[in-house]
């Protein structure tokens, strides 16, 4: 009973290409989401989120997508590097406070 | 400007001791999460509190989980007693009032139950 789902657990690509990572989503009062990258023995930290009233939304070489009538967003990495190798979360706000956790997608870009 | 502080980093245990985790928010922030990490289900939300009060248990497992928080700056996560499928990944996280929703995280705890 997932309500954030992130169906690939891992990603791998080469320096310098584009990094997509997927996330589904099944709760229509959803309003709000976000991104989290998360490196090795440290805490999630935030990267980019997006309004349910938006289809887009872009911080340099990150960019989150949403399709509302899919369920459906993605975050787009361009040009990938070393340095983004992580484990990247998708959350959904649920009500005031809550955020729902997708169970995460590991990406390594190689060199 | 310090971020969320927990302690211990590491905890090893066996069954049936209680542990106690520890967390120290963000100055400032009214509002304190804590989260259990697996490989299976993700990030769970366990408990949150705003200005001391917890607000929402609903996913506390069981009642060998509780958690408080005294004052503005320090709150608890214990287990007693603690069991094998216990371990996991602890975070606590905090965020002030407005705002769109944005967490912030602090290291975590690993804890094994032997």
């Amino acid at each position: 009973d997932q309500q954030v789902k992130q169906n690939s657990p891992s990603l791998s690509v080469q320096e310098g290409r584009i990094s997509i990572l997927n996330c589904d989503y099944t709760n229509s009062m959803f309003d709000y989401f976000l991104w989290y990258k998360k490196y090795p023995a440290e805490g999630p930290t935030f990267l980019i989120s997006i309004s349910s009233i938006k289809d887009k939304n872009e911080d340099g070489r990150f960019t989150v997508f949403l399709n509302k009538s899919a369920k459906h967003l993605s975050l787009h990495i361009v040009p990938s590097q070393p340095g983004d190798s992580a484990v990247y979360f998708c959350a959904a706000k649920e009500g005031f406070q809550k955020l729902v956790f997708g169970t995460g997608t590991r990406l390594l870009v190689s060199p | 400007d310090a971020g969320v502080i927990q302690s211990p980093r590491h905890e090893v245990t066996e069954m049936g001791q209680e542990v106690t985790l520890r967390c120290k928010p963000i100055s400032g922030h009214d509002y304190l999460f804590w989260y259990r990490q697996t490989m299976m289900r993700g990030l769970e939300l366990l408990i949150y509190f705003n200005n001391n009060v917890p607000i929402d248990d609903s996913g506390m497992p069981e009642d060998r989980f509780s958690a408080k928080m005294p004052n503005a700056s320090f709150s608890t996560l214990k287990i007693q007693p603690s069991e094998p499928r216990d371990s996991a990944v602890y975070f606590c996280a905090s965020r002030p009032t407005g705002g769109q929703g944005e967490q912030f995280f602090g290291p975590g705890t690993r804890l094994t139950v032997l």
